[in-house]
C-alpha cells in the first residue's frame, strides 16, 4: 500500500494559464475526493467521485474547474484561465466505502499551486 | 448542513506538559468525527476517529479524544507532549451517508522546550 499520491507537488503558473493536477488513490478505494486549502484555513470540499461517477460538486467549484476520474482509478483536476485567487494547496483523499456509509479518508501530500 | 469550530487558533505549551485542543461541531444528522495532523507543506495524517461505540478513542502518537454527544464536542488530549508534536491540528466531521468532510480552521500547537 503506497498511499495516496499527487503530482506535481508544486506548480507555479502565470495568471490565465491552464493547469492540471493528478491524484492516484489507494488502489482498492472506490471514493476519491478533492479539497482546497488556503493559508490559515482548513480544507474545503470541492468534489468527489464514487468509482467514475462524480456525485457532488461544491459551489466553490466554478466553471473554470473540472475534475474527471475516467476509469474509476486516478483523477485529474484542471483549472482553466487561472487567477491569483486560485493559489492554494489542492488535496486529494480516497476512501473505501461500502453500503453507502462514509469511511475514513486518507489524504495525499497535496499540490501547492502559486498563480503569479 | 454541518460546521466545526476549533475554539483555539493557537496553543503554546511546554514540553512534557498536558494539552487539550478543543473542537465543537454542529450537525442535524449523525456524523463521524476525526482529528488530523498536518506538518508544514504536507498532507493530512489521521490521528484518530470516532465512528461508533466507546466515546473515548485512542489514536497514534499518544493522542486520545472523547466524543460528547450532549455537548457536541470532540476534544483532543495528550498527557505529555513532545517537541515533535508541533504542527497544525484539524478537527473534521463527516455525514455518515455523504462522505465529504467539513473541517475546522485548525489549531496550531507549538511545543516549547
Amino acid at each position: 500500500d503506497t498511499g495516496v499520491s499527487q503530482n506535481p507537488r508544486h506548480k507555479i503558473t502565470k495568471r490565465g494559464q491552464n493547469v492540471t493536477f493528478r491524484c492516484d488513490p489507494i488502489s482498492e478505494h472506490n471514493r476519491l475526493y478533492w479539497y482546497r486549502q488556503t493559508l490559515g484555513q482548513g480544507p474545503e470540499f470541492l468534489t468527489y467521485f464514487q468509482n467514475e461517477a462524480q456525485l457532488e460538486k461544491s459551489r466553490l467549484l466554478s466553471d473554470r474547474f473540472s475534475a474527471e476520474r475516467p476509469k474509476g482509478s486516478f483523477s485529474t483536476l484542471e483549472i482553466q484561465r487561472t487567477e491569483q485567487g486560485d493559489s492554494a494547496m489542492y488535496l486529494c483523499a480516497s476512501s473505501l466505502t461500502t453500503g453507502g456509509k462514509a469511511e475514513t479518508q486518507y489524504f495525499g501530500p497535496g499540490t501547492r499551486l502559486l498563480v503569479l | 448542513a454541518q460546521s466545526v469550530t476549533q475554539l483555539d487558533s493557537q496553543v503554546p505549551v511546554f514540553e512534557e506538559a498536558p494539552v487539550e485542543l478543543r473542537c465543537n461541531y454542529s450537525s442535524s444528522v449523525s456524523v463521524y468525527l476525526f482529528w488530523y495532523v498536518q506538518y508544514p507543506n504536507q498532507g493530512l495524517q489521521l490521528l484518530l476517529k470516532y465512528l461508533s461505540g466507546s466515546t473515548l478513542v485512542k489514536g497514534i502518537n499518544g493522542f486520545e479524544a472523547e466524543f460528547n454527544k450532549s455537548q457536541t464536542s470532540f476534544h483532543l488530549r495528550k498527557p505529555s507532549v513532545h517537541i515533535s508534536d508541533t504542527a497544525e491540528y484539524f478537527c473534521a466531521v463527516t455525514n455518515t451517508n455523504a462522505g465529504k468532510s467539513t473541517f475546522g480552521d485548525g489549531t496550531t500547537l507549538t511545543v516549547k522546550p
